[in-house]
């Protein structure tokens, strides 16, 4: 059973760049998958930063870019922010109409 | 201002059932296919279902193949979830998503409704 994968927690500097991935435990990411991102705080809905591999969603500032690094997606953050720090999903479409997220990430910004 | 909002949840004994509202707003429902996320307390997100805008396709997670019931009603802007012989490890926060087929994704969540399932 395939599983998608992220790092559970990732801490950046205010000001710093960080990546986050989003992998697979079998085989690699490509943008075949259609890799999106969700940013989500605690007690509210997700909202979409990136969809397609590196599409911003509307409203989302140029400091998240998103690619397909080596075998994995991921989405980077230049000029990290105090309100940066969330949880944050990666989603790949698998096929048959089957979509899968990974685990989150939970940016700590200190 | 397109908004998704769901109703419908609330506290079920183990093997009960429960139907999920979601009422769109802002675009022209018929013409999106729509979708169900959950998040189990303290857990993260779990794609559950999809049904394309005439209700001609519906995709469901292993998790509940044959359990739940995606459908939509395009007269009255809606979208259901039946849930049937419901299990404990099924509470959660259910969102109502609308579905980007073109893209894969999701690009706009309701703010979700809370399913217990416990005796």
């Amino acid at each position: 059973q395939t599983v998608v994968t992220q790092e559970p927690s990732i801490s950046v500097s205010p000001g710093g760049t960080v990546t986050l991935t989003c992998g697979l435990t079998s085989g690699s990411v490509s943008t075949h998958y259609s890799p999106s991102w969700y940013r989500q705080t605690p007690g509210q809905a997700p909202r979409t930063l990136i969809y397609s591999t590196n599409t911003r969603s509307s409203g989302v500032p140029d400091r998240f870019s998103a690619s397909i690094l080596g075998n994995k997606a991921a989405l980077t953050i230049t000029g990290a922010q105090a309100d940066d720090e969330s949880l944050y999903y990666c989603m790949l479409y698998m096929g048959n109409g089957i979509s899968l997220f990974g685990g989150g990430t939970k940016l700590t910004v200190l | 201002e397109v908004q998704l909002v769901e109703s419908g949840g609330g506290l079920v004994q183990p093997g009960g059932s429960l139907r999920l509202a979601c009422v769109g707003s802002g675009f022209m429902f018929r013409s999106y296919w729509m979708s169900w996320v959950r998040q189990a307390p303290g857990k993260g997100l779990e794609w559950v279902a999809n049904l394309k805008y005439d209700g001609g396709e519906e995709y469901y997670a292993d998790s509940v193949k044959g359990r739940f019931t995606i459908s939509r009603d395009n007269a009255k802007n809606s979208l259901f979830l039946q849930m049937d012989s419901l299990r404990p490890e099924d509470t959660a926060v259910y969102y109502c998503a609308r579905w980007i087929q073109t893209y894969r994704d999701f690009d706009t969540w309701g703010q979700g409704t809370v399913v217990t399932v416990s005796s």
